[in-house]
């Protein structure tokens, strides 16, 4: 079946630094890969999208690339602020099985500190 | 423009009982999915109902049961309450066309504790 695995967490980092998350997934059709992120109290919240070989998703300065060879979606930030600090899940859509469900890693928490 | 609400915020039930989660999707939405998320774990979907009938189904058993109104409102159901069914109960509102961009939106969720 279809599963996605993402880097395990807490990621902390200081104000300004790089951001990568990894993402890889397992899919029996043609996915759509997605980035969900989810502040304390609130609702998971869609960061970007792929739908895709080769797309780039962007949004808010975060970046993934939809990588076929390699079945990754990993997560990328040029300069994380406190304000990116949540958890951030990493998901696909299977389009092969004509499935809308999203299937889900476990999430990573990322930390920044002022 | 109300997003997607859920009711209530938090709950908690005894083992053995039943519980009702509510969901009003976002204004001019008629799709509604519903997810199950473990503590520190991944959202997994539950099922999701158009036009008032369930369309999908993930890999939960019959004690998870809903309904979709005509309003396009939605309930979740759960029988026999398990210890392994405390978790945070998320539900997802989309269009059709929306569905076909894979883009929905999801509530804040119910927080479910079973003691």
């Amino acid at each position: 079946g279809d599963s996605v695995t993402q880097m395990e967490g807490p990621v902390t980092l200081s104000e300004e630094a790089f951001l990568t998350i990894n993402c890889t997934y397992t899919a029996t059709g043609y996915p759509s890969l997605f980035w969900y992120v989810q502040y304390p109290g609130e609702g998971l919240q869609l960061l970007l999208k792929a739908t895709k070989a080769d797309d780039k998703g962007s949004n808010k300065g975060f970046e993934a690339t939809y990588r076929k060879e390699t079945t990754s979606f990993h997560l990328e930030k040029g300069s994380v602020q406190v304000s990116d600090s949540a958890v951030y899940f990493c998901a696909l859509s299977d389009r092969g099985t004509g499935r809308r469900a999203l299937t889900f890693g476990s999430g990573t928490r990322l930390q920044v500190q002022p | 423009d109300a997003g997607v609400t859920q009711s209530p915020t938090h709950l908690i039930k005894t083992r053995g009982q039943q519980v009702t989660l509510r969901c009003s999707p976002k204004s001019g939405h008629d799709t509604v999915s519903w997810y199950q998320q473990a503590l520190g774990q991944g959202p997994q979907f539950i099922f999701q109902y158009y036009e008032e009938e369930e369309r999908q189904r993930g890999n939960f058993p019959d004690r998870f049961s809903g309904h979709q109104f005509p309003n396009y409102s939605s309930e979740l159901n759960v029988n026999a309450l398990l210890l392994g069914d405390s978790a945070l109960y998320l539900c997802a509102s989309t269009t059709q066309e929306l569905a076909a961009h894979y883009e929905q939106y999801f509530g804040p969720g119910t927080r479910l504790t079973v003691t």
